[in-house]
């Protein structure tokens, strides 16, 4: 089956240490994009890219990195320098790499970071 | 300045009844698309409907339609004969361009409970 994969599903962070979060997609997407999701509040982006070795900061990129080596695989690195790091975190891509290009984002099933 | 707004943070509504969820946007961009995205509890980002800007008719998609109201830059949700399976946290976006790119901004989200 076609889709995006998250993982893992939990993830537990000591302090002072990076984790990376895992999205892999097998739709031949062009552009992918992480998002923070905070309890009770809406998406906000962190990182995305357009094509691969490519890639742009979002509205909250403080404390993260990305890479985009292959089309299919963007990792997410949650840096020690995110001081509050605890959210549901969403990977996402979509068809297409126009400005004006209308395809919905396809979403992961999330991953869930807490700090131990 | 938020440039999504979703006024409604909860919603209830009967079994097979209609809801209508707002959605308000703000752009000076005459391209621009519209999306509405259900997050049940388990977490993952589902795409239900999208409106163009330069659409003529309101997007349909099975028992979603869309009232879109370009001149008071409205795009509300509706769902129609509401069923069990519609509680969920429904997020309204927009596309936005910026620099070449091609970005969503979502709003903070209506939590719809539909009651039996």
């Amino acid at each position: 089956d076609g889709g995006i994969t998250q993982s893992p599903k939990y993830l537990f962070r000591k302090e002072g240490q990076n984790v990376t979060l895992s999205c892999e997609q097998n739709l031949n997407h062009d552009a992918m994009y992480w998002y923070r999701q905070d309890p009770g509040q809406g998406l906000r982006l962190i990182y995305y890219s357009q094509i691969v070795n490519d890639f742009q900061k979002g509205d909250i990129a403080e404390g993260y990195s990305v890479s985009r080596e292959k089309k299919e695989s963007f990792p997410l690195t949650v840096t020690s320098a995110q001081k509050n790091p605890t959210a549901f975190y969403l990977c996402a891509s979509r068809t297409g790499t126009g400005a004006s290009s209308n395809q919905p984002q396809h979403f992961g099933d999330g991953t869930r970071l807490s700090i131990l | 300045a938020q440039k999504i707004t979703q006024t409604q943070p909860g919603m209830f509504v009967q079994e097979k009844e209609a809801v209508t969820l707002d959605c308000t946007y703000d752009t000076s961009d005459p391209s621009y698309g519209l999306f509405w995205y259900k997050q049940p509890s388990s977490g993952e980002m589902i795409f239900l409907i999208y409106q163009g800007s330069y659409d003529q008719q309101n997007a349909t998609e099975g028992r979603y339609s869309l009232n879109f109201q370009k001149a008071r830059k409205s795009a509300n949700l509706v769902i129609s004969a509401s069923q069990l399976g519609d509680s969920a946290m429904y997020f309204c976006a927009m596309r936005e361009r910026s620099g070449g790119y091609n970005k969503l901004i979502f709003g903070a989200g209506t939590r719809l409970a539909v009651h039996p």
